[in-house]
This record gives structure tokens, C-alpha cells and sequence, in this order.
């Protein structure tokens, strides 16, 4: 059974402060990763993809992966108080019949606090 | 700019009773995707569609079936509906295998009484 793992949290951290979100996943052979945001009572909304290691930066956000870790991370500076949702966290699953299958995570509920 | 549309938005239904839940997509994608989401289980998909004419099972396809009505439409039905089934339903598209992601619609909320 292939696994992407968060902590669900609740995260709370002070507005400005840094946010920091993990993951991990227990395949191998994924090769991309998400992150979507989700609003209560609403749909999930993707932020960011990444697929090479090391960083990827946009904006407020960075994205971090580490493959020989199986360790997927998201930063998000100076947080404000619209950043509080659950961040979900997915692997894409890329081999057999599963290809193009998003496996998610629970999420984690990031609070920003005024 | 309609991206993923469903409907409906929210649904009550009694125990064996049937209903299709609809979904569209107007960006041109060729895969869709049928998701449902459950307090402490995340979303969990149900079907697929890697492109038209054909589906396939996700992890918790049991309670249902689904038609890959034309490359625009996906619909996702409950034949007989059971008070397991109750949960947030969303509908997903994407334009290859994934590479960039999925859009999702705005979730149908379904109770079964």
C-alpha cells in the first residue's frame, strides 16, 4: 500500500513567522509531488508541484524534496492569517496502472495566529 | 473559466436510494478522476478515467460506478446508497497523467439517512 504521511496537526504559528510542513511517502518510484491548499468547507487548491531535489521557491512558498529521505516539505514565510487551512500533501504514482494517481495525504491544519 | 463544474452541491438521500453525481470539465483534459473525502481519512479515490471510454477502480470503488460519458463528462453513481457513503464527493481533472497536478471542483456533500 503506498503511503504519503502528515502530521495532522493542528500547527500553529504566529503571523509573520515561518510555517514549516512535512511529509513523507513510502514509494520509491514516485517521481512528482503536491502541495494543495484546503479551506474549510471547500475544495483543494494546488500550490505547488515539485519534482527535482533540492528547492523550488514561489513567492511566499518553497518547496523542498529530498528523495533519499522520501521527505517532502513546504515553507511558507512571513505567514498570514489567510494562510490558516490543511495543507495537503500528494505523491504521484507513476508506474503499472496506478500512473497519473495522486495518492494524498491526511493533511495538516496550519493555524495562523494574529 | 468554469474549470471543474459538479452538481449538485449538496444532496440528502435515504438509505437504498440512487443517485448519479455529475461532473465537467471545460479545459480540454483527458483524465478525471472521482475522490472522496472523509474526516481523518483524507481523500481516497474512488474511480478513474485515464481518458475517454475508459475507468477504472481506485481504492474505494466498492458502492459505486461510474461513465466516461465524452471526454468533457464524468459521472459518478450510487446505486443503492448506505450511510458509509456519506461524505464530501469531489470530481478532478487533469490534462496528461498528473505531471501538473489535478483541478478539482467544488465537492458535492452528501448525507445518507
Amino acid at each position: 500500500q503506498k503511503e504519503v504521511e502528515q502530521n495532522s496537526g493542528p500547527l500553529s504559528v504566529p503571523e509573520g513567522a515561518i510555517a514549516s510542513l512535512n511529509c513523507t511517502y513510502s514509494d520509491r518510484g514516485s517521481q512528482s509531488f503536491f502541495w494543495y491548499r484546503q479551506y474549510s468547507g471547500k475544495s483543494p487548491e494546488l500550490i505547488m508541484f515539485i519534482y527535482s531535489n533540492g528547492d523550488k521557491e514561489d513567492g511566499r512558498f518553497t518547496a523542498q524534496l529530498n528523495k533519499a529521505s522520501q521527505y517532502v516539505s513546504l515553507l511558507i514565510r512571513d505567514s498570514q492569517p489567510s494562510d490558516s487551512a490543511t495543507y495537503l500533501c500528494a505523491a504521484l504514482m507513476n508506474y503499472g496502472g496506478s500512473q497519473g494517481n495522486l495518492i494524498f495525504g491526511k493533511g495538516t491544519k496550519l493555524s495562523v495566529k494574529p | 473559466n468554469a474549470g471543474v463544474t459538479q452538481t449538485p452541491k449538496f444532496q440528502v438521500l435515504k438509505t437504498g436510494q440512487s443517485m448519479t453525481l455529475q461532473c465537467a470539465q471545460d479545459m480540454n483534459h483527458n483524465s478525471m478522476y472521482w475522490y472522496r473525502q472523509d474526516p481523518g481519512m483524507g481523500l481516497r479515490l474512488i474511480y478513474y478515467s485515464a481518458s475517454e471510454g475508459t475507468t477504472d477502480k481506485g481504492e474505494v470503488p466498492n458502492g459505486y460506478n461510474v461513465s466516461r460519458l465524452n471526454k468533457r463528462e464524468f459521472s459518478l453513481r450510487l446505486e443503492s446508497a448506505a450511510p458509509s457513503q456519506t461524505s464530501v464527493y469531489f470530481c478532478a481533472s487533469s490534462a496528461g497523467q498528473g505531471s501538473h497536478g489535478y483541478t478539482f471542483g467544488s465537492g458535492t456533500r452528501l448525507t445518507v439517512v
